[in-house]
């Protein structure tokens, strides 16, 4: 089955504490991203990636890092939350052709006490 | 920068009745692509239907449909005979024709009534 992966669904986690959200594909999609989710400011892109080792900031990047050393992997990772990183985590991915449907994750709640 | 607007946070209707969901844009761009995404308590994002930039025809996914206003830079959604299951929040979203990055709109959650 087609699909976009994310661990952990929930999370809650103390300030400062480093994690690491995972994300992963198994359709071979050259493009892939991460939006975070806000009551009012509906989903806001925070990194993507178009390929292997080459990823870039989207709108709201600070405080966040990606890493993309495989094509089905893009993880998200928080060196240092903070309690403004409490919010709704959706990965996304995409085949990069023009038809741009994108394929999302089924998302992470964290919570930063 | 493209911006997407969605006016009404919240909507309700009667099951088996019609109701509308506004969603203007703005952009300079002439080609790219507009979405409605729906996400159910369950969280999860379901791609409702897409329009191309480009066509003119209005695109229709069984109970649902778009009316696009290419010059007025208007998207709306109409679900048609509405069912209990589609009480969710929708989000209206606009790609560029280049790249696969989604900007959404704030989202309008919508109430089925039996």
């Amino acid at each position: 089955e087609a699909q976009v992966t994310q661990n952990p669904r929930y999370l809650i986690t103390v300030t400062g504490k480093k994690l690491t959200v995972t994300c992963s594909q198994n359709m071979n999609h050259e493009y892939m991203s991460w939006y975070r989710q806000d009551p009012g400011l509906g989903l806001r892109q925070i990194y993507y990636s178009m390929n292997v080792e080459v990823t870039d900031k989207g709108d709201v990047p600070e405080g966040y890092k990606v890493s993309r050393k495989e094509k089905r992997n893009f993880p998200l990772i928080l060196e240092s939350p903070s309690p403004n990183q409490t919010s709704l985590y959706f990965c996304a991915s995409s085949s990069g052709m023009v038809n741009n449907e994108q394929f999302f994750g089924p998302g992470t709640r964290l919570t930063v006490l | 920068a493209q911006t997407v607007t969605q006016s009404q946070p919240e909507m309700s209707v009667q099951e088996a009745e019609t109701v509308t969901l506004s969603c203007t844009y703005d952009t300079s761009e002439s080609d790219y692509y507009l979405f409605w995404y729906k996400q159910p308590p369950s969280r999860q994002m379901i791609l409702v239907i897409r329009q191309e930039a480009y066509k003119q025809q209005n695109a229709t996914e069984n109970r649902f449909s778009v009316n696009f206003q290419k010059a007025a830079k208007s998207f709306s959604l109409k679900i048609s005979d509405s069912q209990l299951g589609d009480a969710a929040m929708y989000f209206c979203a606009y790609s560029s024709y280049n790249t696969d990055k989604l900007i959404f709109g704030t989202g309008t959650r919508l109430q089925v009534f039996p």
